[in-house]
């Protein structure tokens, strides 16, 4: 079945440094989600890619599809203290009826 | 609703006991999902609905696990005789159907079994 692999797993910044976290698939997928889980919280919807090659941008978070459809990384340029949490992508695959989640990046950003 | 409401929000039960989880979706979405989150874990997919059906079952762990979705609206995932590796926080989340909608998550219930 699909796999979604997602490195780090952890990542600690000083506040001000830059931060990514990057997202592969076992194969090809329709479109790539990414959520954001603060701690304590639930997951809440970031943004959507579904084009090859696509760059969306949102504020100081940057998020890329790669042009085979296959990985995405998420960007976040001076990271500040309420960045903190764990961020997730989720990969829907052609035909499929669900997402498959990503094990996640857990954010700690040192003030 | 404003948003997807579980309940309860936190569940302790005997090893052994059944328990029933629910979930209300935003009115409107015709897919809901049921997932399980491990302490510090990623989510791991249980079942998807499509209005009262279940076109996908795959992810539930066994068959003490069960759900249901009536009037295309509140779920229900039910877990006969829990075990200890039953602990987790249980997510549910519904979009505005299949496809590359966003997914809005509940708060989740938090079972402990003891």
């Amino acid at each position: 079945g699909q796999q979604v692999m997602q490195i780090p797993q952890y990542q600690h910044v000083q506040e001000g440094e830059d931060f990514t976290t990057y997202c592969n698939s076992s194969t090809t997928l329709s479109n790539i989600q990414w959520y954001k889980q603060r701690p304590g919280g639930h997951p809440v919807f970031l943004i959507q890619l579904v084009k090859s090659g696509e760059v969306k941008k949102q504020k100081r978070l940057t998020f890329q599809f790669g042009e085979a459809k296959k990985n995405s990384s998420l960007h976040i340029t001076a990271t500040q203290t309420t960045d903190v949490g764990t961020y997730f992508c989720a990969g829907e695959g052609a035909g499929s009826y669900q997402l498959t989640f990503g094990k996640g990046t857990k954010l700690s950003v040192i003030p | 609703g404003a948003g997807v409401s579980q309940s309860p929000s936190n569940k302790v039960t005997e090893k052994g006991k059944d328990v029933e989880l629910r979930c209300d979706p935003i009115s409107g979405h015709t897919a809901l999902y049921w997932y399980r989150q491990s302490l510090g874990q990623g989510l791991e997919f249980l079942i998807y609905f499509q209005g009262n059906s279940a076109p996908d079952k795959s992810g539930l762990p066994s068959d003490r696990f069960s759900a249901e979705r009536t009037g295309g609206s509140v779920s229900t995932l039910t877990i006969q005789r829990t075990q200890q590796e039953d602990s987790a926080v249980y997510l549910c989340a519904s979009s505005f159907g299949r496809g590359p909608y966003e997914q809005y998550f509940g708060p989740g219930t938090r079972l402990t079994v003891t």
